[in-house]
């Protein structure tokens, strides 16, 4: 079975500064990946997607993720943050069977 | 235009009885979920539903009872609520069998 690690709970950050989430999975194969947001009290919005190609993918709101197959992750990045990026971040596997497993997910604080 | 629909965002109801959430999509997807969020956040699957058939069916108790009458809506019925099934659930669909999008949110608090 595939398992997602998000090795972070919690992370804070100062406005204006970079962002790094961590994410790792184990599955045999290349997973489908993805990264979801969720800003309190909303649904999840897709941020980004990964299913082949060019290991560095772009995404919404000025974040990107890289895909390591050599260390199985798929860490979220952005380079200044925004007080609105504060959020719950989901990192989500999906190997083409309708199913996505999700980490547990870090909550991003935003300093001013 | 939303994209993933749901209703009622809050429910509020006591144990015992007998509710429903229902979800609309107009994306044009032939799959369909449900998910619950418990109050640590986790996001678990309980069904998927691909043009109108029922294709995963988690462990989730025979209370809850899916229904899609077009490939546009699954509804989520539960009877006989208990506290534990408190949580946000969330309906999502798909285009494929991988990426899905999610709708708002259906906060339901058992009293």
């Amino acid at each position: 079975a595939q398992s997602v690690t998000q090795p972070d709970i919690h992370i804070t950050v100062s406005e204006g500064a970079s962002l790094e989430l961590r994410c790792n999975y184990s599955y045999g194969a290349t997973p489908y990946l993805f990264w979801y947001v969720q800003s309190p009290g909303q649904g999840l919005q897709l941020l980004l997607k990964y299913f082949s190609g060019d290991t560095l993918v772009q995404g919404i709101k000025g974040f990107e993720a890289e895909f390591k197959r050599s260390q199985s992750s798929f860490n979220l990045r952005k380079p200044s943050v925004h007080w609105s990026d504060a959020a719950e971040y989901f990192c989500a596997v999906g190997r083409g069977d309708y199913k996505l497993s999700f980490g547990a997910g870090t909550t991003v604080t935003v300093r001013a | 235009d939303t994209a993933v629909s749901q209703t009622p965002k809050y429910l509020v109801t006591q144990m015992g009885n007998d509710k429903s959430i229902k979800c609309e999509q107009n994306l044009g997807h032939d799959t369909m979920y449900w998910y619950k969020q418990d109050s640590k956040k986790f996001l678990k699957i309980m069904f998927s539903y691909n043009n109108k058939e029922l294709i995963i069916n988690e462990t989730v108790p025979n209370r809850f009872s899916p229904k899609s009458p077009d490939k546009a809506h699954l509804n989520l019925h539960i009877n006989s609520l208990e506290l534990g099934d408190s949580a946000v659930y969330f309906c999502a669909s798909s285009p494929n069998s991988y990426e899905q999008y999610f709708g708002p949110g259906t906060r339901l608090t058992v009293t």
